[in-house]
């Protein structure tokens, strides 16, 4: 069984550039995760997609993210402007359903912030 | 608010040791605890999921233990290994959000 994927692996780029992150989850899985890992915390969720709607973005700073799930299977995850704090690990990923199912997670994106 | 701790937040040990990390955790109503292991530049990695009726889970030579009345768990790495190096995560899913939320790690080293 394919495992949760995460492109681009790394990213450089200047404050206030924009950038796109993408995940495809393993197949099958309903539910979709975007976290952040600031370096030397524990990952932080961001976003969490049931199929193609959103259940819970309490801590996605929506002033310059924005993520979608389209088709409820591939996702991706924006951030415009990017600023210096942004800079960190975003890992995607995904469980078979909503609630205590166990959650599988891609390699992850670093994200660095000039 | 549930939050999760993680002691040490390092730990150096000679190879051979045997060795226990401990995670804590500020509200019982939990769901499911779940160990990961992260290593330098990758993703997650699932060692063992303790369902909250649960008391452990042992996988090889790791087991888990769940104490949520106490808001504790441990886990337990016998005749640790150089390639057991690596950062461990507790996490909890919180009864309330059905989200993970995760300690802030422990950054084990096992020296040859």
């Amino acid at each position: 069984e394919a495992g949760v994927a995460q492109s681009p692996r790394y990213k450089i780029i200047e404050k206030r550039q924009s950038v796109a992150f993408w995940c495809n989850p393993i197949s099958g899985h309903a539910t979709l995760y975007w976290y952040q890992q600031i370096l030397g915390q524990g990952p932080k969720l961001l976003i969490q997609f049931q199929n193609n709607g959103v259940v819970d973005d309490s801590q996605l700073p929506k002033d310059r993210f924005s993520a979608e799930r389209l088709k409820g299977v591939d996702s991706t995850l924006k951030i415009q402007p990017a600023k210096l704090e942004d800079s960190a690990v975003y890992l995607c990923a995904s469980s078979l359903e909503i609630g205590p199912y166990e959650q599988y997670f891609g390699p992850g994106t670093r994200l660095t912030v000039t | 608010k549930q939050e999760v701790t993680q002691i040490p937040a390092a730990l150096s040990v000679p190879e051979g040791e045997n060795l226990v990390l401990n995670c804590s955790f500020t509200d019982s109503a939990i769901y499911n605890l779940q160990w990961f292991r992260q290593d330098p530049g990758k993703g997650l990695t699932s060692l063992l999921l303790i369902q909250s009726s649960q008391r452990e889970q042992t996988s090889g030579r790791l087991n888990a233990s769940l104490d949520k009345s106490s808001g504790r768990s441990t886990l337990y790495i016998a005749a640790s290994q150089p390639g057991d190096s690596a950062t461990y995560l507790c996490a909890v899913i919180h009864g309330a959000t059905n989200k993970l939320i995760f300690g802030t790690g422990t950054l084990l080293a096992v020296q040859p």
